[in-house]
């Protein structure tokens, strides 16, 4: 099973918005609606952000946001803060029991 | 508050074992799915291994990596999660973190255990 594609990095300015893609298959991304995002800042526990491609967790900002389209998902962080800065990876349902995350993006708040 | 704390990694000579142990709290155990989730040093997560919560007839799953050489297995008596690691590769080092499995995602994580392999 490869890795979903994600881009290396992004980056904004507080304030501003960023976006993050997370390309797939119709095997895994595109053949359910089980994408989820996790926000990684290093040394710490990953913290889930999106579930079901558009569902927050409670106590998640409403500052993030998800949505899909064909093989791809996205993830969406508006109104960037200082302690957004961090690893995103996606991870999606690969059939048969299995999983798959993305490659990782580090968002950078310039 | 729901808890996840690993314990069990360190330093393994390739080809060797380690059993890896997560005890959880602050929620009904029996009633979650666990994973184990890794990441390489400078690499992305990935999923290594599920087990559901059925015991009567407890499924495991593995990614194509570990598939033959790890075993997940649990015990309900002690709200734990273990990972078994046997014949043990290079490839292995990684920081491991055991979720808890909602089926459609993982959440919370723990905070991680380091298993090394070198010689």
């Amino acid at each position: 099973q490869s890795a979903l594609t994600q881009p290396p990095s992004a980056s904004g300015s507080p304030g501003q918005s960023v976006t993050i893609s997370c390309t797939g298959t119709s095997s895994d991304v595109g053949g359910y609606n089980y994408v989820s995002w996790y926000q990684h800042h290093p040394g710490k526990a990953p913290k889930l952000m999106i579930y079901e491609v558009t569902k927050r967790p409670s106590g998640v900002p409403d500052r993030f946001s998800g949505s899909k389209s064909g093989n791809t998902a996205s993830l969406t962080v508006s109104g960037l803060q200082a302690e957004d800065e961090a690893d995103y990876y996606c991870n999606s349902y690969a059939g048969r029991n299995n999983f798959v995350f993305g490659t990782g993006t580090k968002v950078t708040v310039l | 508050e729901v808890k996840l704390v690993e314990s069990g990694g360190g330093l393994v000579q390739p080809g060797g074992s380690l059993r890896l142990s997560c005890a959880a709290s602050g929620f009904t155990f029996r009633d979650y799915y666990m994973d184990w989730v890794r990441q390489a040093p400078g690499k992305g997560l990935e999923w290594v291994a599920r087990i559901t919560n059925n015991p009567s007839s407890y499924k495991t799953d593995y990614a194509a990596s570990v598939k033959g050489r790890f075993t997940i297995s649990r015990d309900e008596s002690k709200n734990s999660v273990f990972l078994q690691m046997n014949s043990l590769k290079t490839e292995d080092t990684a920081v491991y973190y055991c979720v808890r499995d909602a089926h459609t995602a993982f959440d919370p994580w723990g905070q991680g255990t380091l298993v090394t392999v070198s010689s």
